[in-house]
């Protein structure tokens, strides 16, 4: 049973990049198959997709916030990561991580941690 | 990308079945049999309860249903019951090897 939980600063400045982590436990996420993932959700509003990684490295990311975001592994800690740069009070939400299957559904999911955009 | 089309609110009496739609295009929805529901309660993280347009993961009630038809994905709750009062999500893989999230349905239970 995969659990996941993200860790990062509540609070980030404009302009700064935001930077966040998930530590993965029960699985690895270098197993097959698996697709790590960001998907963020504005008080108040849907959910929005920012991208994954795949168990091998490859990268794919929303097109709307792709020239902001980098999605990285880091296998010998078992945890993925999101960075989001030149962040404006637009990107203030609740970031989730999950893992996909196969790159078409997220069966598990973090708790959501809040990231403030405000100086 | 738009977002898919979902219906902002739907409402039903318990024990009754209510139908949350998802419009897409042949981009996203027409075009695969990836599209997935989502549930979630407020202040908690979404919880999947379709996958692949109608597979169940285990655990989850078989008043749950999914089906798709042209670019048009649907989830039916049959039975309803006070637990199901949340916000339900689609998504869908696109041709643009990217996911695709609907806006998302209030459903409320009378």
């Amino acid at each position: 049973h995969v659990q996941l939980q993200e860790s990062g600063p509540g609070l980030v400045n404009p302009s700064q990049t935001l930077s966040l982590t998930c530590a993965v436990s029960g699985g690895s996420i270098s197993s097959g198959g698996y697709y790590w993932s960001w998907i963020r959700q504005h008080p108040g509003t849907g959910l929005e997709w920012i991208g994954y990684i795949s168990y091998s490295g490859s990268t794919y990311y929303n097109p709307s916030l792709k020239s902001r975001v980098t999605i990285s592994l880091d296998t010998s800690k078992n945890q993925f990561s999101l960075k989001l740069s030149s962040v404006t009070a637009a990107d203030t939400a609740v970031y989730y991580c999950a893992k996909s299957q196969g790159g078409y559904y997220f069966d598990y999911w973090g708790q959501g941690t809040l990231v403030t955009v405000s100086s | 990308q738009s977002a898919l089309t979902q219906p902002a609110s739907v409402s039903g009496s318990p024990g009754q079945s209510i139908t949350i739609s998802c419009t897409g295009t042949s981009n996203d929805v027409g075009g695969y049999k990836y599209v997935s529901w989502y549930q979630q309660h407020p202040g908690k993280a979404p919880k999947l309860m379709i996958y692949d347009v109608s597979n169940r993961p285990s655990g989850v009630s078989n008043r749950f249903s999914g089906s798709k038809s042209g670019n048009t994905a649907s989830l039916t709750i049959s039975g309803l019951q006070a637990e199901d009062e949340a916000d339900y999500y689609c998504t869908s893989y696109t041709t643009s090897t990217t996911l695709l999230f609907g806006g998302g349905t209030k459903l409320t239970v009378l």
